[in-house]
């Protein structure tokens, strides 16, 4: 069964400064690889998606994420944070053969501070 | 864009009633699903369905039902509410082109379930 993890259920930084939050994966094979966005009373917003195409994964709103298969990995960055940053993101993985299913991390909560 | 709409943002309900959440996804999408969030879990999988009158268990399944007579809703159903389904449901609904697609779900704002 394929699971992952995110490191740091909170994370706080300054806006200005990097934005690192980590995700790792439990496969056999590398899996599609996904990381959602939850902004206050909202439902989950895609930010990007890995399907094998390229490791290094550019989304929405300045985001990127690395595929890195050798640390088994999915890092979500941004350089520089902002304050509408704030918010709960999870990182998901689903099996290249069956398309449908999601299997989410645990979300990290991240805090901008001014 | 797509919308997914639930039927209630909050809800409050007492113990031993039936609850019924709504969903509706206005884009002709094949699959939908049904998710219940709580702190420090992530989301887990309650139901969800392929398609019309299709439908297959999540990783959490006992406690709940579901419908889906039309394509655009995804009805979950609570037969006897419980004090531990106080929850936050999210239900989110995906297009399907092929049996290996990877084409993202789309989310719904959620509902927020209160169980007394």
């Amino acid at each position: 069964a394929q699971s992952v993890t995110q490191l740091g259920s909170h994370v706080s930084v300054s806006e200005g400064a990097l934005v690192l939050l980590r995700c790792n994966y439990s496969s056999s094979v590398p899996p599609y690889l996904f990381w959602y966005v939850q902004y206050p009373n909202q439902g989950l917003q895609l930010l990007l998606k890995y399907t094998s195409a390229a490791t290094l994964v550019k989304g929405i709103n300045g985001f990127e994420a690395e595929f890195k298969k050798s640390e088994t990995s999915f890092h979500l960055t941004k350089p520089s944070a902002h304050m509408s940053d704030a918010a709960e993101y999870f990182c998901a993985v689903s099996p290249r053969t069956s398309g449908s299913r999601l299997t989410f991390g645990e979300g990290t909560q991240l805090t901008v501070n001014p | 864009d797509v919308k997914v709409t639930q039927s209630s943002r909050y809800l409050v309900k007492r113990t031993g009633e039936k609850v019924f959440l709504e969903c509706v996804q206005d884009m002709d999408h094949e699959n939908m699903f049904w998710y219940r969030q709580d702190p420090g879990l992530g989301l887990r999988l309650i139901y969800f369905s392929y398609d019309v009158k299709m439908k297959e268990k999540g990783d959490i399944p006992e406690g709940y039902s579901v419908s889906r007579e039309k394509k655009e809703r995804f009805s979950l159903i609570l037969e006897s509410a419980s004090t531990n389904q106080t929850s936050m449901y999210l239900c989110a609904s995906r297009l399907t082109k092929g049996q290996y697609s990877v084409n993202e779900q789309f989310f719904g704002p959620g509902t927020r379930l209160t169980v007394l």
